[in-house]
């Protein structure tokens, strides 16, 4: 069954900390996604990547790095927190293809205090 | 640049009602366009794709229509249930990228 697993599902930390967020999918997909998601803004791109090494910035990039590993692995890490990253983060994959849906993660929720 | 928008931040019925949701699109590509919807506490779930090459798509009792002469993408569903509450999404495949509307709120009073 098609799956994109995110851990933790959710996480606390303190301003200037360090996190990394994970995630997985089991689609065989190229593409994967990172997206933010806060009131008032919907769901906003931050980096997605086409495959194991390659990385694009979406269009909030700013205070994330993300590194795709594997095809099934790619993470957002957050080096210097801060609490206006403070949010519901989505990862999702898809083929890739022209009219491919993204399949979505259950999310994770981050508090930077 | 593309742009999906949905001006219905919030629409409420009650149950059997008729739902109406408003999408409007721009986009110099040939458009493939979705509608997504998110339950509490979950990711956001496809719930029907259209294309230019089949203008409709149904799922669920939902239903929308591509207007290429208009550049709509409306939601409807003829009798709305309390198991519909949830944020629906319309969205635009643009060249490989998805454009998100800000969403609309369905709370189906009791």
């Amino acid at each position: 069954e098609a799956a994109v697993t995110q851990s933790p599902r959710n996480k606390v930390t303190v301003t200037g900390g360090n996190v990394t967020l994970s995630c997985r999918q089991t689609n065989s997909h190229n593409y994967m996604y990172w997206y933010r998601q806060d009131t008032g803004h919907g769901l906003r791109l931050i980096h997605y990547s086409y495959g194991a090494g390659n990385l694009q910035i979406g269009d909030v990039p700013d205070g994330y790095k993300a590194t795709r590993t594997t095809q099934e692995d790619f993470f957002l890490l957050l080096e210097l927190a801060s609490p206006s990253q403070t949010s519901l983060y989505f990862c999702a994959s898809s083929e890739g293809n022209n009219n491919q849906a993204p399949l979505f993660g259950e999310g994770t929720r981050l508090s930077v205090l | 640049g593309d742009s999906v928008t949905q001006m219905q931040g919030q629409v409420t019925l009650s149950e059997d009602d008729f739902l109406f949701i408003n999408c409007t699109y721009s986009t110099t590509w040939y458009p493939t366009l979705f509608w997504y919807v998110q339950y509490p506490g979950e990711g956001p779930q496809l719930l029907l794709k259209v294309t230019t090459a089949n203008n409709k798509g149904i799922s669920r009792g939902f239903e929308a229509t591509y207007d290429k002469r208009t550049t709509s993408f409306h939601l409807q569903k003829a009798s709305v249930q309390e198991s519909d509450s949830a944020v629906y999404y319309c969205v635009l495949d643009s060249n490989y990228q998805l454009i998100w509307g800000s969403g609309t709120k369905l709370i189906i009073k009791p």
